[in-house]
């Protein structure tokens, strides 16, 4: 069964630092979404992207944050001065459509990011 | 105003026993996924029931949907140690600018088994 990928599974970073979580999504799908689960808490929405640009953005996607595509095949999200609460689960998943019927979004495992 | 909210949050039984969580949103839906996540890990995805489908099930998983209560249920029988995770459910934010969704978790449940 077809995949979304996310390296690294976790990663530490120092405060101030730059990170960027990357995303393989399933090829053919055309729709990239990014959610964020802080420890013990929802699963939130952060970005959707499509056609090379922002869908829609939670309030939690400040500008602190930014997605790219910069290939055919990753997807990143980059956080460019990472504070401490950043500390969370990072998800990335894909759709085939965007229809509200809601299914064919797949999630990947994740990206556990450590801000110290 | 919270969208899928589970109760319990928190539920411990014996293995074998049958554990039953519960989901109440607020805004019509679509449909509504129920999500299992092990301690730090991945979310996966368990079931999908759609908003004419009242019932449905998936091996030791029956789910039900009452969309005049605006609520789910998740019952997993005879369960097992295994089974000890977090589970949420998911329905679907429609923008309607934009024609893309966004999920909107509930706080979830966290089960655990005992042996």
């Amino acid at each position: 069964e077809p995949e979304v990928t996310q390296t690294p599974s976790h990663q530490v970073t120092q405060m101030g630092q730059e990170v960027i979580l990357r995303c393989v999504p399933i090829s053919n799908h055309l729709y990239f979404y990014w959610y964020r689960q802080i420890l013990g808490q929802k699963v939130e929405f952060l970005v959707s992207f499509y056609n090379n640009e922002i869908s829609e953005k939670s309030e939690i996607f400040d500008d602190q944050f930014s997605v790219e595509r910069p290939d055919g095949s990753n997807f990143t999200l980059k956080i460019r001065s990472t504070k401490l609460e950043d500390s969370a689960m990072y998800f990335c998943a894909s759709s085939e459509t965007k229809g509200v019927r809601g299914d064919g979004y797949t999630f990947g495992s994740g990206t556990r990011l450590t801000v110290v | 105003s919270q969208q899928g909210e589970e109760d319990p949050q928190a539920l411990s039984i014996q293995e074998g026993e049958n554990a039953t969580m519960n989901c109440s949103y607020k805004t019509s839906i679509n449909n509504l996924q129920w999500y299992r996540q092990n301690s730090g890990r991945g979310l996966v995805h368990l079931i999908l029931i759609r908003s004419n489908e009242r019932e449905k099930h998936s091996g030791r998983l029956r789910v039900t949907l009452d969309t005049s209560k605006k609520s789910s249920s998740l019952l997993i029988t005879a369960s097992r140690a295994a089974d000890t995770a977090s589970y949420f459910c998911a329905t679907v934010h429609a923008y309607i600018t934009s024609g893309t969704y966004k999920y909107i978790f509930g706080t979830g449940t966290r089960l655990k088994v005992l042996a």
